[in-house]
């Protein structure tokens, strides 16, 4: 079965310091995956996503990550946080149900961003 | 083009009570998908609606139910309310989920709390 493992529930960093949220996937196939960050009461916005094309993806607001077939990874960095980047990360592969798409989530990462 | 809506934002009930939350997609899309978020099971998929017909479906109890009008809009019922219901309720639209992955676009949601 296909899912996705966020390594860290909460990460925090200093403003203007880099930002690494880990997430591992397991799929018995070449996976599509997605990183959606959902501020306070607010919904999920779709920050980038990865489907077999280029393995370094790039996304909205700075952000980038890298598909690593050999450490089944999918990593979401950014060079330098910025305040309005606290919010909640989740790392989502796209499975197959009865032939429909179906979004499987991590459990998420909160990003605490210090001044 | 204006976004997902969700309406009400906030309700809270008693046990035992029942629920409906209401989710208008945006314009053209006929696909509308419905998850539960808490903090324990984090965001969970509900079911999915494509032209009034649910398509697809999570591993909720039959007191979740749905369904979705002609003009794409949908609502979400829950019958016989528990504390364990108590939840933000996110729904989603997209043109398709069938076949190759069209992003979802979620709304606010409704955060629900079962007193």
């Amino acid at each position: 079965a296909q899912s996705v493992t966020q390594l860290d529930s909460h990460v925090s960093v200093s403003e203007g310091t880099p930002v690494l949220l880990r997430c591992n996937y397991s799929s018995s196939y070449s996976p599509s995956l997605f990183w959606y960050v959902q501020h306070p009461n607010k919904g999920l916005q779709l920050l980038l996503k990865y489907t077999s094309a280029a393995t370094l993806v790039k996304g909205i607001n700075g952000f980038e990550a890298e598909f690593k077939k050999s450490e089944t990874s999918f990593h979401l960095t950014k060079p330098s946080a910025h305040m309005s980047d606290a919010a909640e990360y989740f790392c989502v592969v796209i499975v197959l149900s009865g032939g429909y798409n179906k979004l499987i989530f991590g459990a998420g990462t909160r990003l605490a961003v210090h001044p | 083009k204006a976004g997902v809506t969700q309406t009400p934002r906030y309700l809270i009930k008693t046990r035992g009570q029942q629920v409906t939350l209401s989710c208008s997609p945006i314009s053209g899309h006929r696909s509308v998908s419905w998850y539960q978020q808490t903090p324990g099971q984090g965001l969970q998929f509900l079911f999915e609606y494509f032209s009034e017909t649910q398509r697809n479906k999570g591993n909720f109890p039959g007191r979740f139910s749905g369904r979705q009008f002609s003009n794409s809009r949908s609502e979400m019922n829950v019958s016989t309310l528990e504390l364990g219901d108590s939840a933000l309720y996110l729904c989603a639209s997209s043109l398709e989920q069938r076949g190759p992955y069209n992003e979802q676009f979620f709304g606010p949601g409704t955060r629900l709390t079962v007193l």
